[in-house]
């Protein structure tokens, strides 16, 4: 089974600066997608930023930006810019390609704290 | 448009007590699924379903069943609450597409005393 790893159980960050929060997942597939969630104090999980495994691009969505490396298993996610609102868990995700058990498989999740 | 709702969204249940979770989405979604939250272990899934009428266990379902009668209502239901079933449950739904995002329900917060 795949599972997802977050070395990083708490991050903290200056406003204005760049964070980059970790992610690596063990997979044997070659066709997958890649996530990573947000979860505010009010437990509502967004959507950040997604990627194909098929795409050697890098995702980017406004701050957000990712680098993927696919043969190291890596995805991270940095954020520019960081802002007081940016502040809650980080969950990074893996959900497969194929077959129709294609759930998510998330990892443990990193807080990320922004300092005015 | 709702999005994906569940209810309630708190409960306190004593030992061996039964309940049903209600997740319900408006957005026509073929998936939907069960996940609960513990502190430290991110989202594990309990079970989804693929359409109305089917569903699949998933990394943890023991002590819980569901139901999908209707394409926009998935049922979630403990017939015996262990106090290790108090977590956070969450709901999702997406469409078809591997691709596709997967949106959340505001999650259900359940004590087992």
């Amino acid at each position: 089974a795949q599972t997802v790893t977050q070395s990083q159980p708490e991050m903290s960050v200056q406003e204005a600066e760049t964070v980059t929060l970790s992610c690596t997942y063990d997979t044997s597939e070659s066709d997958y997608y890649l996530f990573w969630y947000k979860q505010p104090p009010s437990r509502q999980m967004i959507l950040v930023i997604r990627q194909e495994a098929y795409k050697q691009q890098n995702a980017t969505e406004n701050r957000f930006s990712v680098n993927f490396q696919k043969a190291a298993k890596s995805f991270s996610l940095k954020i520019s810019d960081s802002q007081l609102g940016d502040a809650a868990m980080y969950f990074c995700a893996y959900r497969s390609a194929g077959g129709r058990n294609n759930d998510m498989r998330f990892g443990a999740g990193t807080r990320l704290t922004v300092k005015p | 448009n709702a999005g994906v709702t569940q209810t309630p969204k708190f409960r306190v249940l004593k030992t061996g007590q039964s309940m049903t979770l209600l997740c319900a989405q408006d957005m026509n979604h073929e998936y939907m699924y069960w996940y609960r939250q513990d502190p430290g272990m991110g989202l594990r899934l309990i079970h989804y379903s693929v359409g109305e009428g089917t569903t699949a266990k998933g990394e943890v379902p023991d002590g819980y069943n569901v139901s999908r009668l209707k394409k926009q209502n998935f049922l979630l239901g403990l017939e015996s609450a262990a106090p290790s079933q108090t977590s956070v449950y969450f709901c999702a739904s997406r469409r078809t597409g591997g691709y596709n995002e997967q949106f959340f329900g505001p999650g259900t917060r359940l004590t087992v005393l």
